[in-house]
């Protein structure tokens, strides 16, 4: 089946320092990925949609200045979260639709738990 | 607009219980359908799913239809495990290249 890793899977910063979460198609051109937001006990929540070689579109309520997202390649995909805060802690999840499964399958990432100190 | 909504937990049973988990959806076309498992501390695995109407989709003992006619996706298993302790998310998703949206979760907690 189609692989989806994610890098690191735990990060611990500094206040005010930036994160850069690698979301990589292992065997599988991805054209377009997602990143979702999970905090505890609660649902994912869709941050951004970003398709290979153009820019990423951002749902309502993410700023899109501080969780940078660069799609540059069709099996990478990262997001940066800059001048992290600890209200930016929380277990970020990413997802790669290879565009060619007749189920519209998405294949996910096993997430990157963040902790800012 | 499009929306799933499945039961709210926890739900706590003994092994080999009966396990259902309810999930409806609001959709303006004809999305497939998907149940997902989260493992403590891990990202999401995709447990099965389901494209068109009447399909059932089956996985581990789990199994679920799609039911065009109630809007419906209910995971079922007909005797759990304390391993199937874990959040499962109904899921749907409208067409290639657009996001999943997902129900808010439901945590099941299963006792030996």
């Amino acid at each position: 089946g189609a692989v989806v890793s994610q890098h690191p899977s735990r990060v611990i910063c500094k206040s005010g320092t930036s994160v850069k979460i690698e979301c990589r198609s292992l065997d599988f051109q991805a054209t377009t990925m997602f990143w979702y937001r999970q905090f505890p006990k609660q649902s994912l929540m869709l941050m951004a949609t970003s398709n290979e070689g153009s820019k990423a579109t951002y749902e309502q309520g993410v700023e899109k200045d501080k969780f940078l997202i660069n799609h540059a390649s069709l099996t990478l995909s990262t997001l940066t979260v800059t001048s992290a805060h600890p209200e930016d802690s929380s277990f970020y999840i990413c997802s790669a639709d290879s565009g060619t499964s007749s189920y519209n399958e998405q294949f996910f990432g096993p997430g990157t738990r963040l902790t800012v100190l | 607009g499009d929306s799933v909504t499945q039961m709210e937990g926890p739900v706590t049973l003994s092994e080999e219980a009966c396990l259902t988990i309810n999930c409806t959806y609001t959709a303006t076309g004809y999305p497939s359908l998907f149940w997902y498992v989260q493992y403590p501390g891990e990202g999401l695995q995709l447990l099965l799913k389901a494209t068109k109407a009447d399909d059932k989709g089956s996985n581990k003992g789990f199994e679920a239809t799609y039911r065009k006619e109630t809007t419906s996706f209910h995971l079922e298993k007909g005797s759990v495990q304390v391993s199937d302790s874990a959040v499962y998310f109904c899921a749907l998703i409208l067409q290639a290249g657009t996001a999943l949206i997902f129900g808010k979760g439901t945590t099941l907690s299963v006792s030996s």
